[in-house]
């Protein structure tokens, strides 16, 4: 079936920056998008960019343009997302969900586990 | 930005009633809109896409409706399991938006 596997949680000081990994298995990689979202305490749900696995085109949420890099790794089936310059409002819980095409215009299904990134001094 | 706006905030809900959740957009989607579920300390779990059809393995106790702007997902009888919180997500623009969320507890 169907997996995302999400790295563990980090700590973090503030200026520093996180690199957080989803590791997919169960399809074939290159045909689907990858999307990451994040959840802060007691906020919605936000959409931080998407990946497109197949050729490495990436969106961001203009919230998150230039602190935020979405790469791939085909050999690894694994897509990674890096936060740049983080503050304490960054700390939430990060999840990766999969497309259900490559151009990541659809829903998102599965999610990976969450990776809590808490940024504290 | 679609800005995704649901009701109520909070629902609390003998077991095997019927529950009724809200999503509105703020500019028209068409049906490209999805419900997720999402348990305590759980990755949200994808239920409804296309505004109306189940996700594989979901009940059919679960039922989404509506286009355009206005949005509604049914909980036909209310199980202890269904204890989540639920959000609407768009994918018709960029970004991609939810909402806010509705809690569904049990009375």
């Amino acid at each position: 079936q169907v997996q995302l596997v999400q790295s563990g949680a980090e700590v973090k000081k503030p200026g520093a920056s996180v690199k957080v990994s989803c590791k997919t298995s169960g399809y074939t990689f290159t045909n689907y998008a990858i999307h990451w979202v994040r959840q802060a305490p007691g906020q919605r749900l936000e959409w931080m960019g998407w990946i497109n696995a197949g050729n490495g085109y990436t969106k961001y949420s203009a919230n998150f343009q230039g602190r935020a890099t979405i790469t791939r790794d085909t050999s690894a089936s694994t897509v990674y997302m890096e936060l740049s310059s983080l503050t304490s409002e960054d700390t939430a819980v990060y999840y990766c969900a999969k497309d259900q095409t490559i151009n990541g215009n659809r829903w998102f299904d599965p999610w990976g586990q969450g990776t809590l990134v808490t940024v504290s001094s | 930005e679609v800005v995704m706006t649901q009701s109520p905030a909070t629902l609390s809900v003998s077991p095997g009633e019927r529950v009724t959740l809200s999503c509105r957009a703020s500019q028209s989607i068409s049906t490209n809109l999805a419900w997720y579920q999402q348990r305590p300390g759980q990755a949200p779990r994808l239920l409804i896409y296309g505004a109306s059809t189940r996700a594989t393995g979901i009940p059919a106790r679960f039922s989404g409706s509506g286009s355009g702007t206005e949005f509604t997902l049914t909980i036909s009888s209310l199980q202890s399991e269904d204890c989540a919180v639920y959000y609407c997500q768009q994918y018709n623009n960029w970004p991609r938006t939810f909402g806010q969320g509705t809690k569904v507890e049990i009375k």
